[in-house]
């Protein structure tokens, strides 16, 4: 089974700043979907990204985007001009190229400071 | 569009008893998943279906049991409630065909406390 590796539990930020959240994952497939949710203290999760693995250019969502290294296996979430509302855990997430399953990272809690 | 609708949202449980999580979703998803949340822990998945009529085993299924006679509804029923089943309940959705909208839909959780 695929495993998804989020190695830092929690990160801080200044508001305004910019933060990078990390996330590698070990695969044998070639196309895969990666994401990136965002779960506030209201625990909805929230879809912030994804990247599907076959495209080479990194996906961008306004403040949010990723730095996708195939070879290396890492899926990064960069978060520019950090806001108070960015505070929350991040998860990230694979999706096999069979389309049923999904692995998630442990989670990095991140605490924006104003 | 209302999206994954979970019921309800939150609920107290006695040790032993029983009772079913409802889901269903209107975005004519076939793939429906059941997570739980562990407070400051990830998610780990409980069962998973495919399409009406399969279900199959996630990571965590013991002490748990689905149904899925219709594409839209995936209830999630808990047979003789244990302190260890306190958590938060996602369900979520997501469509066969990988593509644009790959990704998962997902409830508002249903918190349960078991007592």
């Amino acid at each position: 089974a695929q495993t998804v590796t989020q190695s830092q539990p929690e990160m801080s930020v200044q508001e305004a700043e910019t933060v990078t959240l990390s996330c590698t994952y070990d695969t044998s497939e070639s196309d895969y979907y990666l994401f990136w949710y965002k779960q506030p203290p209201s625990r909805q999760m929230i879809l912030v990204i994804r990247q599907e693995a076959y495209k080479q250019q990194n996906a961008t969502e306004n403040r949010f985007s990723v730095n996708f290294q195939k070879a290396a296996k890492s899926f990064s979430l960069k978060i520019s001009d950090s806001q108070l509302g960015d505070a929350a855990m991040y998860f990230c997430a694979y999706r096999t190229s069979t389309g049923n399953q999904f692995y998630f990272g442990t989670g990095t809690s991140l605490t924006v400071i104003p | 569009n209302a999206g994954v609708t979970q019921t309800p949202k939150f609920r107290i449980l006695k040790i032993g008893q029983s009772m079913t999580l409802q889901c269903t979703q209107d975005m004519n998803h076939n793939y429906m998943y059941w997570y739980r949340q562990d407070p400051g822990m990830g998610l780990k998945l409980i069962y998973y279906s495919v399409g009406a009529g399969i279900t199959d085993k996630g990571e965590v299924p013991n002490g748990y049991n689905v149904s899925r006679s219709t594409t839209e509804d995936f209830p999630l029923r808990l047979e003789l409630a244990a302190p260890s089943q306190t958590s938060v309940y996602f369900c979520a959705s997501s469509t066969r065909l990988t593509g644009e909208n790959g990704e998962l839909f997902f409830g508002e959780g249903s918190r349960l406390t078991v007592l």
